[in-house]
């Protein structure tokens, strides 16, 4: 399977606990976005990456939420002391650059439940 | 928010009807794109448009992309069980997608 993998695919923990989520994109992708989507809407962008640097963070992002591409390739989503709202479908997706933009394809996402 | 404004949000039809939902925006966007969502999956990329009034067809699927650079429709030819799911459309600006609200479409055998 050469497509975005995402891990886990499910999570529930306590509100206050830390998460941590992992994206593994499309081996040749340089790209790699990371969205949230609740239920009955469409995802929201929150971040994303350019190799390893984080080019630009959603005003979505609060101080709670850190993400790391450190070598360029998989990237992590950390959400620290949950709280109820952050409930939600974080997906990540990636793309290449190149002479033309290239579309983004998503991965099935992991759906975080706090308790 | 999101800038896009997408209809119908819901669609009940027969099986081997064809299906037609469309996109618009306030603003001019060089990038459009329609996915297709199931349940407890990722959206999958159906048709990506880059050129104003290019239309583009994949298999049953045929979208456009506005002239005015701020609208696109989708269109599904006989639809079938499996086209079930959530439809959104997409655009690009610096970097990221915007997503309409998506469209949930039923069908009855």
């Amino acid at each position: 399977d050469t497509g975005v993998s995402q891990d886990p695919r499910h999570k529930i923990t306590k509100r206050g606990q830390n998460v941590t989520f992992r994206c593994d994109p499309i081996s040749e992708h340089n790209r790699l976005y990371w969205y949230r989507q609740t239920l009955g809407q469409g995802p929201e962008f929150l971040t994303y990456f350019q190799n390893e640097a984080q080019l630009e963070k959603s005003r979505l992002l609060s101080d709670r939420f850190s993400a790391e591409r450190p070598k360029g390739s998989f990237s992590t989503l950390e959400i620290q002391r949950t709280e109820q709202g952050d409930s939600a479908m974080y997906l990540c997706a990636s793309s290449s650059t190149g002479a033309y933009n290239q579309p983004q394809h998503f991965g099935d996402g992991t759906r975080l439940s706090i308790l | 928010g999101q800038q896009l404004n997408q209809s119908p949000q819901s669609m009940f039809i027969q099986e081997g009807e064809d299906v037609s939902m469309n996109c618009t925006s306030s603003s001019i966007f060089n990038t459009w794109l329609w996915y297709k969502q199931d349940p407890g999956e990722g959206p999958v990329l159906l048709i990506a448009l880059y050129k104003a009034g290019e239309l583009t067809s994949n298999g049953r699927l045929t979208a456009q992309f506005g002239i005015t650079r701020k609208d696109s429709f989708l269109n599904i030819s006989a639809s079938i069980p499996s086209d079930v799911g959530i439809y959104f459309c997409a655009v690009e600006g610096a970097q990221k997608l915007v997503f309409g609200q998506g469209t949930r479409l039923t069908i009855n055998p």
